[in-house]
């Protein structure tokens, strides 16, 4: 596609459960960025990838969570022993490289119950 | 935290200008005055960015100030379809990650 996909569009889990959440960024692009949103709030950064490296992981709240891009390419959000404040849109974004317009993805609702 | 200061909300009526402000006082001379969008339920849409000098596209005008500490985003014509979420960024070119603010809800009426 032309766009940022991001798979699933919503997940439910259950506290405690495991999970991953999909992103596919736009063909060629070098950077990615995971960001999450909660309700009535701007996005808040959690990770960037330039390549196949995490070049800036400072935004994520803790051990729980944890990202891949191992091809450079796709990228995984896992999220281990979900809490329901887990619960938000985990939005995903790419641009050509770092420092350049960003494109998104309609994000993953993620609910933990 | 988000080095930008944008009023929470806005009116402006369908057809006409809206004008949106953004202070950045402390803005670096490096660094680029981003504008994103979001409309409700969707991810966020690049609009339009700018250094130092006035830029214009497809979507929308950038008017920074001389001395960069203020930028004004305009849209020249609202229509319903622009009401929206607006986020006024700062992003230095040798970084990638965007941090948003609360941004300034745009509402246009008819």
């Amino acid at each position: 596609g032309a766009g940022v996909s991001q798979t699933p569009s919503n997940k439910v889990t259950e506290k405690g459960k495991y999970v991953e959440l999909r992103c596919d960024p736009i063909s060629g692009h070098t950077a990615l960025y995971w960001y999450r949103q909660s309700l009535g709030q701007g996005p808040e950064f959690l990770i960037y990838f330039q390549g196949t490296g995490a070049a800036d992981d400072s935004g994520l709240p803790n051990d729980r969570f944890f990202a891949v891009r191992p091809e450079g390419s796709v990228s995984t959000l896992k999220i281990q022993r979900t809490e329901r404040g887990d619960s938000a849109v985990y939005l995903c974004a790419s641009s050509l490289t770092g420092g350049q317009k960003a494109f998104f993805g309609q994000g993953t609702r993620l609910t933990v119950v | 935290d988000a080095k930008t200061t944008q009023p929470p909300s806005m009116d402006c009526a369908e057809g006409r200008a809206a004008n949106l402000p953004c202070n950045h006082s402390t803005i670096s001379g490096n660094e680029y005055v981003y504008w994103y969008r979001q409309i409700h339920s969707q991810g966020p849409q690049y609009i339009i960015h700018g250094l130092k000098n006035n830029e214009t596209n497809e979507m929308a005008s950038l008017i920074i100030t001389e001395d960069r500490k203020s930028s004004t985003l305009i849209l020249p014509h609202a229509t319903l379809r622009d009401t929206a979420v607006y986020y006024c960024i700062v992003l230095g070119s040798n970084t990638g990650k965007l941090i948003f603010g609360q941004g300034t809800t745009l509402q246009v009426k008819p």
